[in-house]
């Protein structure tokens, strides 16, 4: 039921592009993407709906394929801020699931300069 | 801009002992929850609560743990008797509903608080 991130860790220097993948075995409503910095709390980028519209990060970009449960996370020009590890979180509810996220295992994400 | 707060920031409790760990919302919100991580683990989800209710909770959110508002602006997270197992950061969030362009109701972000560091000894 979890959802499956790939790939586990991408090392990145400085202005180059990356792509986390987000994958469910079940069909999604929405799907969240945090970011986590060390010893911090997950901070929110994105929420993509079924349907097409999203919401968040204007410098981040992200799609979602409903017919493959899928979504993407796309960070272009990475900057040394991008470093964490990012999580997927799935609702595969809607309105009736009270808003409960179901979070991938993270991606760990390392910018040098 | 609006925050969750948690408190404490870390406590340390032997095995067996009850601990309460505290949160307060976002002032708006009316839909709460609590997640741990495990340390270098994901965020895994084990309850959320809404009007007074527990209105979903996971397998991890067994009879040892249990959730109260008691009063308009604190949401707590008791665990009866801690287990050595227990040691995690544990994180409270709020959130709230937005109407999406097709009309329909979508859950927003969820604001994380900082967490608390619980350690079982």
């Amino acid at each position: 039921q979890q959802p499956v991130q790939s790939p586990q860790a991408v090392i990145l220097r400085e202005g180059e592009d990356a792509v986390i993948n987000c994958s469910s075995s079940k069909a999604l409503y929405s799907v969240h993407w945090y970011r986590q910095k060390h010893g911090e709390a997950p901070v929110f980028l994105m929420i993509l709906l079924k349907g097409g519209e999203q919401k968040g990060h204007d410098k981040i970009s992200a799609s979602f394929n409903e017919k493959k449960q899928q979504s993407s996370l796309y960070l272009t020009a990475s900057q040394l801020s991008y470093s964490g590890t990012y999580f997927c979180g799935t609702d595969i509810a809607g309105g009736t699931s009270y808003g409960k996220l179901t979070f991938g295992q993270g991606t760990i994400l390392t910018v040098h300069p | 801009e609006p925050e969750v707060t948690q408190t404490p920031s870390h406590q340390v409790t032997q095995m067996g002992q009850e601990v309460i760990l505290r949160c307060v919302p976002i002032s708006n919100h009316l839909y709460f929850y609590w997640y741990r991580q495990i340390l270098g683990q994901k965020v895994e989800f084990l309850v959320s609560f809404y009007n007074n209710e527990i209105s979903e909770k996971s397998e991890i959110f067994d009879d040892q743990f249990s959730v109260e508002r008691p009063d308009g602006s604190n949401f707590t997270l008791k665990i009866r008797s801690t287990k050595l197992e227990d040691s995690a950061m544990y994180f409270c969030a709020s959130s709230s509903l937005f109407r999406t362009g097709a009309g329909t109701s979508a859950w927003n972000e969820q604001f994380f608080g900082p967490g608390t560091r619980l350690t079982v000894l």
